[in-house]
């Protein structure tokens, strides 16, 4: 059971490159998050998704762009990377938005833009 | 300011001791409290979820403890092992539209040598 999983984990771009952060599933879960975390500060929410073709805002979406073509896929791009785009990006992924419903998180990428 | 404040900010302990960690909350209203712990180089991971009703909640060595009136938990840790290394994270779910938001506190990072 591969549970969910990001790629690539590791990634160095440069200021201006578009990359593309890849995040995949396999519980069939309907929501499904994009956070950052940053030295000193805790999760920031980018996007969420509450199923295919369905996405929205989180808190610092400025600079992202999501789509959800598929249940299992929830790609995260950055169509300009810049500097301040340097942090370590998780995916996660829920059965439901109900507060008693877990959040099972991926391993991370770490992006250095340069 | 943050909602979620953790406290201290890091710790060192020789394993066998006990531990307490912190984590002060402004969010109103709010759904539940959870901790996680995240082991360098993954995601979080679920330790307890704990509802405003409930006022303590154990997992193996792990117990939180919830005073909604003070707007306060700690995570008791028992008998610490180097593996409990890591960062833990005060996390408190709020109902925000159409989905319920998790407010990610910075951590508290944990360094038990032997």
């Amino acid at each position: 059971d591969a549970g969910i999983t990001q790629s690539p984990r590791y990634k160095i771009t440069e200021t201006g490159r578009q990359v593309t952060l890849m995040c995949h599933q396999t519980w069939s879960h309907s929501y499904m998050f994009w956070y950052r975390q940053d030295l000193g500060h805790g999760l920031r929410l980018i996007y969420y998704s509450a199923a295919a073709d369905i996405t929205d805002k989180g808190e610092v979406p400025d600079g992202y762009v999501v789509s959800r073509s598929k249940t299992e896929n929830f790609p995260l791009t950055l169509e300009s990377a810049t500097r301040s785009q340097t942090s370590v990006y998780f995916c996660a992924s829920s059965e439901s938005s109900s507060s008693s419903y877990e959040q099972y998180f991926g391993p991370g990428t770490r992006l250095t833009v340069t | 300011k943050n909602q979620v404040e953790q406290s201290p900010q890091s710790l060192i302990i020789l394993e066998g001791k006990n531990c307490t960690l912190q984590c002060n909350y402004t969010v109103s209203p709010f759904s539940n409290l959870r901790w996680y712990k995240q082991d360098t180089g993954r995601g979080p991971v679920s330790l307890t979820i704990m509802t405003f009703s409930e006022n303590t909640k154990s997992n193996g060595r792990y117990t939180a403890t919830l005073d909604a009136d003070t707007k306060q938990s700690s995570l008791h840790i028992t008998a610490s092992q180097l593996s409990d290394s890591a960062s833990y994270i005060c996390v408190v779910s709020a109902p925000r539209g159409g989905y319920n938001k998790l407010i990610f506190g910075a951590g508290t990072r944990l360094a038990v040598h032997p």
